[in-house]
């Protein structure tokens, strides 16, 4: 069965570029997740979808960054203006139901860096 | 709010050498509780999970019981390989009223020699 597939896998670009990262959840994947690893502060949720709809944002860092679902099986990410200080690892995840027992499925990540 | 502690790594064991990462957690209500692995250049992995006290998950010889009275749940392995070289996440979710959101440590980078 296919994963949790994140695109592209690595992004470079210039600073104040538009930025956008992709996912494809599992199919039958209710919930989705976005996250930010750093060096600095580790793992930390942005954003999480059920049934499309935003539910949690209070991690979105501020107004340069935007997430979409617009559909079961596609989200973005989106970063605009970047900046140096948004280079991170984004990870995408999903989970049947998002409920608090069930474990989440990751991608493999986007490598952003913004010089 | 909710919290995770893992202990400071990297860890440097030789191989079959006996594993155990501590993690500690602060969270009202009843979490569940993970341990994630993260191999070089991939995502994150369920490696196991235990969903109330008592409980142990068990996978690939990794263990670790949920100890509600000390709020710990620290993972194990009798016997460590090589392939064991990773970052290890413990994790929970469900507390404090969050249903799904996953609270992380900071991760322990293990090292095993051969």
């Amino acid at each position: 069965d296919a994963g949790v597939i994140q695109s592209p896998r690595h992004e470079v670009t210039e600073m104040g570029q538009e930025v956008t990262l992709r996912c494809k959840p599992i199919s039958g994947h209710n919930s989705l997740f976005w996250y930010r690893q750093t060096m600095m502060r580790g793992l930390e949720l942005l954003i999480y979808f059920n049934n499309n709809v935003p539910i949690d944002d209070s991690g979105m860092p501020e107004d340069r960054f935007s997430a979409k679902m617009p559909n079961a099986s596609f989200s973005t990410l989106k970063i605009q203006p970047s900046e140096p200080r948004d280079s991170a690892v984004y990870f995408c995840a999903s989970s049947p139901t998002g409920g608090r027992e069930q474990p989440q499925h990751f991608g493999d990540g986007t490598r952003l860096s913004i010089l | 709010g909710d919290s995770v502690t893992q202990m400071e790594g990297p860890v440097t064991l030789s191989e079959e050498a006996f594993l155990t990462i501590n993690c500690t957690y602060t969270a009202t209500g009843y979490p569940s509780l993970f341990w994630y692995v993260q191999y070089p250049g991939e995502g994150l992995q369920l490696l196991l999970k235990a969903t109330k006290a008592d409980d142990k998950g068990s996978n690939k010889g990794f263990e670790a019981t949920y100890r509600k009275e000390t709020t710990s749940f620290h993972l194990e392995k009798g016997s460590v390989q090589v392939s064991d070289s990773a970052v290890y996440f413990c994790a929970l979710t469900g507390g404090s009223g969050n249903t799904g959101k996953l609270i992380f440590g900071q991760g322990t980078t293990l090292q095993v020699k051969p």
